[in-house]
């Protein structure tokens, strides 16, 4: 099984702030992977696919990318919006989540 | 607009087989390139994929859960269906079924039901 990393586990940050959630694969899954947005209560939105590809009304300030095994969602300039736990899913052999990275107001 | 609305029982006892039902709109599991899925997510835990099936009726089940899983559909009436056997109080959670469109790769799910918990309970 693949196994996925994310860190940190929280992050607390304020409005404007640049903010970066890494995730890593326990073996190379090349451009297969997936981030998503999920606040309390409800289910998970795609942000991200394909590492860096941005889902239709996903704002601009989201962005992924990929080092290795290793993968960055960045978040340019938080909104109030953007406060809510982020996963990444891989889906090179099928597939699996992060354990989840809590974005809270600092 | 694409919708998908888990329905099931809400508590299952130890040991029993839990059915769910997924019934969604706004696109065809007949066209080519469509999957559904099935993921969980316990109370304050991440998420697990559980099961995933295709248009032409292939499927793909989770290593870890396999052989407690079926996934089928229903194209006609726009279901799928998950029965997960031996259910243990370990397996509540709050059971999702999902979309992934053509074109963006097996598993990435761009449409999400609204969820559905069960409770596994004595």
């Amino acid at each position: 099984d693949i196994q996925m990393t994310q860190s940190p586990s929280t992050l607390s940050a304020s409005v404007g702030d640049r903010v970066t959630i890494t995730c890593r694969a326990s073996q190379t899954i090349y451009d297969w992977l997936a981030w998503y947005q999920q606040k309390p209560g409800k289910a998970p939105k795609l942000l991200i696919y394909k590492t860096s590809i941005l889902e239709n009304g996903v704002p601009s300030r989201f962005s992924g990318s990929r080092s290795g095994t290793e993968f960055t969602l960045t978040i340019s300039s938080l909104q109030p919006d953007d406060f809510a736990t982020y996963y990444c899913q891989q889906y090179n052999i099928y597939s699996s989540f992060g354990q989840g990275t809590k974005l809270e107001i600092k | 607009q694409i919708t998908l609305k888990e329905s099931g029982p809400t508590l299952v006892k130890p040991t029993q087989t839990l059915t769910l039902t997924c019934t969604f709109s706004g696109f065809s599991l007949s066209t080519h390139g469509v999957r559904v899925g099935w993921i969980r997510q316990p109370p304050g835990k991440a998420l697990e994929w559980l099961a995933l099936i295709f248009w032409d009726d292939d499927k793909r089940y989770s290593p870890s859960l396999w052989s407690r899983l079926t996934i089928t559909k229903d194209t006609s009436n726009n279901q799928v269906v998950l029965t997960v056997t031996n259910m243990d109080p370990v397996d509540t959670a709050t059971y999702y079924c999902a979309h992934s469109p053509s074109g963006y790769g097996d598993y990435v799910f761009a449409h999400w039901g609204q969820g559905a918990l069960v409770t596994v309970s004595s």
